[in-house]
This record gives C-alpha cells, structure tokens and sequence, in this order.
C-alpha cells in the first residue's frame, strides 16, 4: 500500500545545530507539504512543492528551507535550531486531479524538541 | 485570507448519540473540504473528502456535508462509540492545494 513515512518520528537536539527531518512518499503524489502543529496555533504551513525543483514558502517559513530532488522526498531543514521551534511537525501529500486537490495523506509527525 | 472555524472546541456526549461537527470557512473558493481525525500524539487520518462540486460523502457511519454558499460544512457521527473519541480537524483547500485548517474539536464519547 502506498504511504507516506517520516522520520525520526522523535528527536532532541541543540539549540544553534543544524536539523533535518525526513519525508518519503510512495503515493507518487506531484504536491508536499510541511506543517508544524502547536498548541493554541494549531497546524500552520511551513514549505510546500508542487513537483522536482519547486519548492514554496508558507505562512511559517522563517528559519527553516526545503529541497525537492525527486517525487519521493521533502526533507525540511532547520538551518539553527531555537527553541520555539520546538513543535510536532506533519508532512503530507496530495495531487492535483482536474484543477482539484485530491484527498491529502499526512505522515505519523515527528517530535522535535530544541533544548 | 481563508480563516476555518470549528464548533464546539470541545465535547462529551453518552455512548449511542447522534452528534454533529461544524466546520466553517470565510472564503468559498475552496477546491475541496476534507475531515480529519487525529488521536493524542498521532498523525492526521483522512476520514472524508468532500469535492467542491460535491454536497457530501458518506463512510460507514460518518456523513460529511459541504455549503459553499453558506460557508458551511458539518460531520456527522451517527450511533457513536467510545472509540470514536479524538479531535476532529476540518481543512479547506484553497486553489494552491494548500490546506487551512481549523483548530478542531475534541470529542469524547462515555462508555
């Protein structure tokens, strides 16, 4: 069955380290997204791409970039971890059908803490 | 800007009852309403999609409704069950494929 994995699914790390969290999909979904969820702020966007080479900024993007090199993947990176980006982050998928979106898939979320 | 609202934030209801959702959004150039469910510490489970043609989907005992006009769209959950309980997350999609969610209602069903 097609999914969409992330990884690590928990981390600690440093304030100022480089951090890079890890999305795969097998939907062959040409749309991703990176959302962070918090309490009080809900899930708000990070990144997105919309195929291989595309990448876009969202509603949160400061401190953070993507790369998209294949179908498959969109890792989202944080440059110099702070701790306010200590968050529970979803990466999801989904593809364009007819000018709408089809049903948009999430991964399990990955635990990051910044200490 | 596409603001999402969701009504209650939270709620508790008997083993067995009908109960409804509400979802609602301030610009109706969506593409496309989808329900979420998302237990504590767990990812987001697509339950229903409902295309902006559409007017609703059903799934097992779930029945998801959309107004465009109104702005509306509503969750049913009919003869619910303990296991049912979570938080239910609505989201809107605009014409990027982006998703605008509400901040969701938390749902507890009592054995």
């Amino acid at each position: 069955d097609a999914e969409i994995t992330q990884s690590p699914r928990h981390k600690i790390t440093e304030t100022g380290r480089q951090v890079t969290l890890a999305c795969h999909q097998t939907w062959n979904h040409n749309n991703m997204f990176w959302y962070r969820q918090d309490l009080g702020h809900g899930l708000r966007l990070i990144h997105y791409s919309y195929g291989v080479q595309d990448t876009n900024k969202g509603e949160v993007s400061d401190g953070y970039s993507v790369s998209r090199s294949n179908t498959e993947d969109l890792p989202l990176t944080l440059e110099s971890a702070a701790s306010s980006q200590t968050s529970v982050y979803f990466c999801a998928s989904s593809d364009a059908l007819g000018g709408e979106g089809t049903e948009a898939f999430f991964g399990q979320g990955t635990r990051l803490t910044v200490v | 800007k596409q603001e999402v609202t969701q009504i209650p934030a939270a709620l508790s209801v008997p083993e067995g009852e009908n109960l409804v959702l509400n979802c609602s959004f301030t610009d109706s150039a969506i593409y496309n309403l989808q329900w979420f469910r998302q237990d504590p510490g767990k990812g987001l489970t697509s339950l229903l999609l409902i295309q902006s043609s559409q007017r609703e989907q059903t799934s097992g005992r779930l029945n998801a409704s959309l107004d465009k006009s109104s702005g509306r769209s509503t969750l049913y959950i009919a003869a619910s069950q303990p296991g049912d309980s979570a938080t239910y997350l609505c989201a809107a999609e605009d014409s990027s494929y982006k998703l605008i969610f509400g901040s969701g209602t938390r749902l507890l069903v009592r054995p």
